[in-house]
């Protein structure tokens, strides 16, 4: 069983630059769900994608961006970058199945902003 | 908002049980209790979830309250390597997780 993989592992952008972080989900899994963790803080959910759709959207901003595709893996795309943007990104992948929804996390990519 | 409360930190003993407590006390009928750990900078480990009744796997027990207010971590044999942050988790109405600032467990030889 492949687990949740995310690239890159580090990444560093200057404000107003773009950025597009990917993750490939579990085997079996259909939802893909995204979240910031800036430092000592628990993870912000940001969106999650459930068979290529959107299916639930955090507090953030248009700005930041997601795509599904048929094999599950996925991509967050961020635009007009900001210092406070600056944080771990985190995927997880999960067989989404109301209320059921646990969630199997990738080791995150660390973006700085400068 | 995150639905749960959670000390920010604790310490335990290595070779003693671990006991962390968790408040939710606006838990709906159908929505799980779900824990979760992090590591310093990895991604989060699930470590188990539960609805009504006691729960245990290879890793943990986890002890729901009969009103299902508050529930118990327990790592019944804590070693270092369990140092990490712990998060208690309710899902929101539309079935997300929703985290808080979890609590710093630090194990102490």
């Amino acid at each position: 069983e492949t687990g949740v993989t995310q690239s890159p592992t580090h990444l560093i952008k200057t404000r107003g630059q773009q950025v597009t972080l990917r993750c490939s989900s579990q085997s079996g899994h259909n939802t893909v769900s995204w979240y910031q963790q800036a430092l000592g803080q628990g993870p912000q959910f940001i969106f999650q994608y459930y068979r290529e759709e959107e299916n639930g959207r955090g507090n953030f901003p248009p700005r930041f961006s997601g795509l599904q595709f048929p094999n599950y893996s996925s991509e967050l795309n961020v635009n007009a970058l900001e210092l406070d943007d600056s944080a771990l990104y985190l995927c997880a992948s999960s067989l989404y199945v109301p209320p059921y929804n646990e969630q199997f996390f990738g080791p995150g990519t660390r973006l700085t902003v400068l | 908002d995150a639905k749960t409360t959670q000390p920010p930190s604790m310490d335990c003993a290595e070779g003693r049980a671990a006991n962390l407590p968790c408040n939710h006390s606006t838990i709906s009928g159908n929505e799980y209790v779900y824990w979760y750990r992090q590591i310093h900078s990895q991604g989060p480990q699930y470590i188990i979830h539960g609805l009504k009744n006691n729960e245990t796997n290879e890793m943990a027990s986890l002890i729901i309250t009969e009103d299902r207010k508050s529930s118990t971590l327990i790592l019944p044999h804590a070693t270092l390597r369990d140092t990490a942050v712990y998060y208690c988790i309710v899902m929101d109405s539309n079935y997300q997780l929703i985290w808080g600032a979890g609590t710093k467990l630090i194990i102490k030889p």
